[in-house]
């Protein structure tokens, strides 16, 4: 199994380009989500899914976007990419909430935008 | 205010030593989580716990409820070790979404 998989690793952006984070899992969770983490702060939530076809925004929402059509695949869309989008992004997953079971991680995208 | 303070924000030891790591929180909703993150940036789940004490290997952790405090200790500790330790916990809602403290960055030296 492997887990939670994030792609790319790392990314360098101009200023109003767009990308698309990948997020697969192959545990069958349902619940995902994607976090940023900026030097010296703790991880923010940018938006959740409880399954397939259901999302929602999370702290920090403004310039993302995302969609939940499988219960494998949860990506997430930079449509105008701007500097302070700069940050570490994660996926994580859980079975059925983090109330009640652990977060499983992917490894991470480091993105600069210039 | 929902927030999670750790301390401290660095720690350097030597092999060996006895390690805490603090945690203080807000809410109070079901368990609280302590995560490792490697070097490499990797991140993983080491403890869920809402009450008493958990241990794994080399890890302790506990939990007070009623101070909403809780520790990490890590016994004989190794430069593996090293890594920047975060709680988290649950502020509400029943998709379980996290607050996660600034975490503790730990450097043990051989």
């Amino acid at each position: 199994n492997a887990g939670v998989t994030q792609t790319p690793k790392f990314r360098i952006l101009k200023i109003g380009q767009s990308m698309t984070l990948q997020c697969t899992q192959d545990m069958n969770h349902n619940y995902m989500y994607w976090y940023r983490q900026d030097p010296g702060m703790g991880l923010k939530l940018i938006y959740y899914s409880v399954g397939a076809g259901i999302t929602d925004k999370g702290e920090v929402p403004n310039g993302y976007n995302v969609s939940r059509s499988t219960t494998e695949d949860f990506p997430l869309r930079l449509e105008l990419a701007a500097p302070s989008q700069t940050s570490v992004y994660f996926c994580a997953t859980t079975t059925v909430s983090s109330y009640n079971s652990p977060l499983h991680f992917g490894n991470g995208t480091r993105l600069t935008v210039t | 205010k929902n927030e999670v303070e750790q301390s401290p924000q660095n720690l350097t030891a030597q092999e060996g030593e006895f390690i805490t790591i603090n945690c203080s929180y807000s809410v109070g909703i079901s368990a609280l989580h302590w995560l490792q993150q490697h070097p490499g940036g990797g991140i993983v789940s080491l403890f869920m716990l809402s009450s008493g004490k958990k241990k794994h290997g080399r890890l302790i952790a506990t939990i007070n409820i009623q101070e909403k405090h809780s520790s990490l200790h890590i016994t004989a500790s190794h430069p593996r070790d090293s890594a920047v330790y975060i709680c988290a916990e649950p502020y509400g809602g029943s998709q379980g979404n996290l607050i996660f403290g600034k975490g503790t960055k730990l450097s043990v030296k051989p």
